[in-house]
């Protein structure tokens, strides 16, 4: 049992640059969410995904877009990236309802210079 | 959503126990308080939850006084590897994990 699955792990990328970054849960849960932690802080979310075909926007949005591909899978694409994206992005999954506990992948580190 | 309060840093010996306090002084009914742990390079990992009172599990306790304006994140005889971020969640029933907010954590140092 994997729970969140992110890829990649790492990723440098050079100012104006794309990518998306990948999350997948095996545990069938409805709603998914992709944070950001930044040197020092707490996590902001920047956007989340209630249930399979519903995106909504976080703390954070901005910069950022996302795609709940089916129920086990939710991606982040930085269309253009800025170094003020450097940061360590964690996806998370939860059952639905206030008190479930959310669920986290290990992160990704990226490094945009 | 309630504001929550947490020490910034805390050592402790091993073999000891700890306690962490959470001050969320505008709790409203409905919500409830949930802790998480985050190793360095690891995303945060749900430790325990509750309401009222006391909530036990394998890995810690959870003490709420009656008026629920703190609470008591409580880890007994802690070992190297508790070494970790805590942080301290208030959340309401009214809304999802989406409004959830995670503040800075208590950084907590186990000394051998």
């Amino acid at each position: 049992n994997a729970g969140v699955t992110q890829t990649p792990k790492f990723q440098v990328l050079k100012t104006g640059q794309s990518m998306t970054l990948q999350c997948a849960q095996d545990m069938n849960h409805n709603s998914m969410y992709w944070y950001r932690q930044d040197p020092g802080m707490g996590l902001r979310l920047i956007y989340y995904s209630a249930s399979e075909g519903t995106t909504d926007k976080g703390e954070v949005p901005n910069g950022y877009n996302v795609s709940r591909l089916n129920k086990r899978e939710f991606s982040l694409r930085l269309e253009s990236a800025a170094p003020s994206q450097t940061s360590v992005y964690f996806c998370a999954s939860s059952r639905t309802g206030a008190n479930s506990p959310l669920h986290f992948g290990n992160g990704t580190r990226l490094t945009v210079t | 959503l309630a504001k929550t309060t947490q020490p910034i840093s805390m050592d402790s010996y091993e073999g000891q126990e700890v306690n962490i306090t959470c001050s969320h002084n505008n709790i409203a009914t409905n919500d409830y308080i949930t802790w998480y742990q985050q190793f360095p390079s690891q995303g945060p990992r749900f430790i325990i939850q509750g309401y009222k009172t006391k909530v036990t599990n394998e890995v810690a306790s959870l003490f709420i006084p009656a008026d629920r304006k703190s609470s008591t994140l409580s880890l007994p005889r802690v070992s190297l590897s508790d070494t970790a971020v805590y942080y301290c969640l208030v959340g309401t029933s009214n809304f999802g994990n989406e409004k959830l907010t995670f503040g800075t954590g208590t950084r907590l140092t186990i000394i051998p």
